[in-house]
């Protein structure tokens, strides 16, 4: 079986860093990925990450543990933009997506 | 054309009615996916086709049923469904199937359907 745990919701400041976090506890391994999805909307890609280490994408950056089952999505200057909830997707084998419950993010002027 | 485009936005049906939501894309993905996403939840994977083939059911009940007509189509045929499998239903693309591979998912929008 796969657990994956986020926290539910972190507030942030505009222009701050925040990380949010994510552990997973899966019989099988392939990938993580980080989706971004706002209110009301599609969920998007954000990242992906199969080696440990750390995959910078411009003001977003993930890293990966593979070892202690944790990951977490950097945002740096953060803006009011950001706030949305942020997915962690662990992909196991056959072919099988989990998504974690998701990080509701709210950025504060 | 880096879209999938879902039709329709919205749907409500009786628990009697026969339904289907539609999906598509002319990306020349390879894979193609079904998911449902109740209120303030994360979307949970219903149904994969990998190069036409369904390749995964997450045990969805019977009265969802998918078809992929062709590369570019995936349909879910809805009957007889209950109160509780009203939802956003999402459908996805990946230019290829899951595979360790670093193959992102492209959504659509979404069909929201309310079931009376």
């Amino acid at each position: 079986g796969q657990n994956i745990d986020q926290p539910t919701e972190m507030t942030a400041t505009e222009g701050a860093i925040v990380q949010i976090n994510c552990t997973y506890q899966t019989s099988g391994f392939n990938g993580l990925f980080w989706y971004q999805q706002h209110a009301g909307e599609a969920p998007t890609f954000l990242s992906y990450n199969v080696l440990d280490g750390l995959e910078e994408k411009g003001r977003f950056s993930s890293f990966l543990s593979r070892s202690k089952g944790y990951s977490y999505l950097l945002l740096k200057e953060l803006q009011m933009k950001d706030s949305a909830s942020y997915l962690c997707v662990h992909e196991g084998y056959g072919q099988n997506f989990v998504f974690g419950p998701g990080t509701r993010l709210s950025v504060l002027p | 054309d880096t879209e999938v485009t879902q039709t329709p936005k919205h749907l409500v049906m009786g628990m009697t009615n026969k339904k289907s939501l539609k999906c598509e894309q002319h990306m020349g993905h390879r894979a193609m996916y079904w998911y449902k996403q109740k209120a303030k939840k994360p979307p949970e994977l219903m149904f994969v086709y990998s190069y036409e083939k369904l390749s995964i059911n997450e045990s969805v009940p019977s009265r969802f049923s998918p078809e992929c007509p062709n590369s570019s189509l995936l349909n879910l045929h809805l009957h007889a469904l209950q109160p509780e499998d009203s939802a956003l239903y999402l459908c996805a693309s990946s230019q290829e199937p899951p595979s360790g591979g670093a193959y992102e998912q492209f959504f659509g929008p979404g069909t929201r359907l309310t079931v009376l």
